[in-house]
């Protein structure tokens, strides 16, 4: 089956400061990836959509110059957060279009303080 | 437009069988299945394309209705490890489109 990894898996860090998240399809080309986000007890929620060598399209009521995203080949993307804020604390999941299906990542698990 | 799940929680023993309903007010183009553990990404079970549609592996099935704006996920003699949360993602324009996810179904199976 298609692979994706992402890194790191957990991260904490300060209000203020940038964290980047690195999502890879292993055994995969993918044009297109997704950005989701997911808030504890909550369901997935579509961020932003990445097109390997275009800009990303955001979804209503998501920052496009807070949540930074290059998509500069086909086996990566990735997503800046930048000024972190606590309330940008949350479970960020990538994911790789394939031919029929989406595959995902494991996640990306972020803490600001 | 969020699709709708039901039920929102199901409590089962192993064994017994489950149905998870998804809807939608308008046509889709596909219907995604996914389950969920506490902690972990999603993980793919199954996509519906076709009206009328019925397709499944091992004791997990789906179906997809003519109108294609209903699917159901159906579990049949569960096991502790179908536990989880059971997500369906919706697509209206294609393939290369980012899915809507419905709320998500509880499923917890007891021994």
């Amino acid at each position: 089956g298609a692979v994706v990894s992402q890194h790191p898996s957990r991260v904490i860090c300060k209000s203020g400061t940038s964290v980047k998240i690195e999502c890879r399809s292993l055994d995969f080309q993918a044009t297109t990836m997704f950005w989701y986000r997911q808030f504890p007890k909550q369901s997935l929620m579509l961020m932003a959509t990445s097109n390997e060598g275009s800009k990303a399209t955001y979804e209503q009521g998501v920052e496009k110059d807070k949540f930074l995203i290059n998509h500069a080949s086909l086996t990566l993307s990735t997503l800046t957060v930048t000024s972190a804020h606590p309330e940008d604390s949350s479970f960020y999941i990538c994911s790789g279009a394939g031919a029929e299906t989406q595959y995902f990542g494991p996640g990306t698990r972020l803490l600001v303080l | 437009q969020q699709p709708v799940q039901s039920p929102q929680a199901v409590i089962l023993r192993e064994g017994e069988d489950a149905v998870i309903n998804c809807s939608s007010s308008k046509a889709l183009y596909s219907v995604h299945w996914y389950r969920q553990k506490h902690g972990e990404a999603p993980i793919f079970l199954m996509i519906l394309l076709k009206g009328g549609e019925q397709k499944g592996h091992d004791k997990i099935s789906a179906s997809f209705n003519e109108k294609k704006q209903q699917s159901s996920l159906y579990l049949t003699a569960s096991q502790l490890s179908y536990s989880g949360t059971y997500f369906c993602g919706t697509s209206y324009g294609g393939g290369a489109d980012g899915l809507t996810f419905g709320k998500g179904t509880h499923l917890i199976i007891q021994p």
